[in-house]
């Protein structure tokens, strides 16, 4: 299996742009999560959907934060408009079942200028 | 709520030796799960093992393997003969059982001395 694949690895854009992150679950996997981490903060789950449905997203920071699942093998989380604070790693995970192993992909490293 | 604690930030070890990095946590439930993930340079996140509270026996795989003291709430990972590419972050998560939530400890950073 591929594992969990995110694009873009790098995105630098300036403050104030739209950004959109994307992410593809491993085949088979009901759950998907967004999580950011940061130096101060450390990894924050942002969002998680079961079976394309979101579930939770309190930990969703403003309005400018908002995440997509049209299909099982697709997600978005998108950032409109974009801050220098929300410059951070923000990786995708997901795991098969509830309380299973979450696998993450490489993270999507975001500089908002 | 549940709770993460890594108590050391930082360590360093010599190539070859063994090293133990602490984890406790906080929970009233009796079921759960527990993991450590190591995070290099490179940013990915990988599992390095995973253990269920339900099990006494301790997960190992290969040169990893971790001490579980469930009364102590305590969930310690062992790295023995220690290779350079172990330099890493090391996260310590743990997940309640039925629940999808995977809380974090704060991250030790290890790192391996030729």
């Amino acid at each position: 299996d591929a594992g969990v694949i995110q694009s873009p690895r790098h995105e630098v854009t300036e403050m104030g742009q739209e950004v959109t992150l994307r992410c593809k679950p491993i085949s088979g996997h009901d759950y998907l999560f967004w999580y950011r981490q940061t130096m101060m903060r450390g990894l924050e789950l942002l969002i998680y959907f079961n079976n394309n449905v979101p579930i939770d997203d309190s930990g969703m920071p403003e309005d400018r934060f908002s995440a997509k699942m049209p299909n099982a093998s697709f997600s978005t989380l998108k950032i409109q408009p974009s801050e220098p604070r929300d410059s951070a790693v923000y990786f995708c995970a997901s795991s098969k079942q509830k309380a299973e192993t979450q696998y993450f992909g490489p993270g999507t490293r975001l500089l908002v200028l | 709520a549940q709770t993460v604690t890594q108590s050391q930030p930082e360590m360093s070890v010599q190539e070859a030796e063994t090293v133990t990095l602490s984890c406790t946590y906080d929970t009233s439930e009796s079921n759960y799960y527990l993991f450590w993930y190591k995070q290099p340079p490179s940013r990915q996140m990988i599992l390095v093992i995973r253990q269920e509270a339900y099990k006494q026996q301790n997960a190992t795989e290969n040169r990893f393997s971790v001490n579980f003291q469930k009364a102590a709430k305590s969930f310690s990972l062992k790295i023995s003969d220690s290779q350079l590419g172990d330099t890493a972050m090391y996260f310590c998560a743990f997940i309640q059982g039925g629940s999808e939530k995977l809380v974090f400890g704060k991250g030790m950073k290890l790192t391996v001395n030729p």
